[in-house]
């Protein structure tokens, strides 16, 4: 039973025009959240995280927004580059119980158009 | 520079044999972890460690086994009783919990893709 799930397992998105990338889970003791971006044969990179106490993180071009209410979380990014082009990973953890230990979405592959 | 190294970066094994991937951070991390991830699939949690000489199960733990004997190190052994062992492996350290400003996340090595001939 998947508790993070990314429902679209691919984006593309025309270069300049915001990308919307959605998760949600279904563990109520999840309580902190993260987006990690991976290319190829590479190890996946932090981006953004948020607490369940807000609901709204911006760092740059990215925005996580977090609805505990529907168990839904999304990454926007504002404007889309081609380098963005890579798979999105949402995660989320436990902190209260369960230390850093991270539960993983499928994925979702971006392709940002040039 | 620091970091998280796993090697080697591609392994080939013949069925029934046992390899050994190692993972090796300098971060001063506390909590180790070790991911595989599948084509189209996300990462999947198999085994754990929060203290040295301590590791717990993932939710995909069977055919493999780990150690913890020094802070800095977590191999993972991918044994004869993996039945699909073909994958890329992902070793991963962190602080633990939120304190000192740590953002919670977790580092990742470049990973190790393991084929089964």
């Amino acid at each position: 039973d998947q508790q993070v799930k990314q429902n679209s397992p691919s984006l593309s998105v025309q270069e300049g025009r915001i990308s919307i990338l959605n998760c949600d889970y279904t563990n109520s003791m999840f309580d902190y959240f993260l987006w990690y971006k991976k290319y190829p044969a590479e190890g996946p990179t932090f981006l953004i995280s948020i607490s369940s106490i807000k609901d709204k993180n911006e760092d740059g071009r990215f925005t996580v927004f977090l609805n505990k209410s529907a168990k839904h979380l999304s990454l926007h990014i504002v404007p889309s580059q081609p380098g963005d082009s890579a798979v999105y990973f949402c995660a989320a953890s436990a902190l209260r119980n369960a230390g850093n230990m991270l539960t993983f979405g499928g994925g979702t592959r971006l392709m940002v158009k040039p | 520079d620091g970091g998280i190294t796993q090697s080697p970066k591609y392994l080939f094994r013949k069925e029934g044999q046992n390899v050994t991937l190692s993972c090796e951070q300098n971060l001063n991390h506390d909590a180790m972890y070790w991911y595989r991830q599948d084509p189209g699939q996300g990462l999947r949690l198999i085994y754990y460690s929060q203290i040295v000489n301590d590791f717990q199960k993932g939710d995909i733990a069977e055919g493999y086994s780990v150690s913890r004997e020094k802070k800095e190190s977590f191999p993972l052994t991918v044994t004869s009783a993996q039945k699909n062992p073909t994958a890329f492996y992902l070793c991963a350290s962190s602080f633990q919990g939120l304190a000192g400003g740590n953002t919670g996340e977790l580092f990742f090595g470049e990973g190790s893709r393991l084929t089964v001939l």
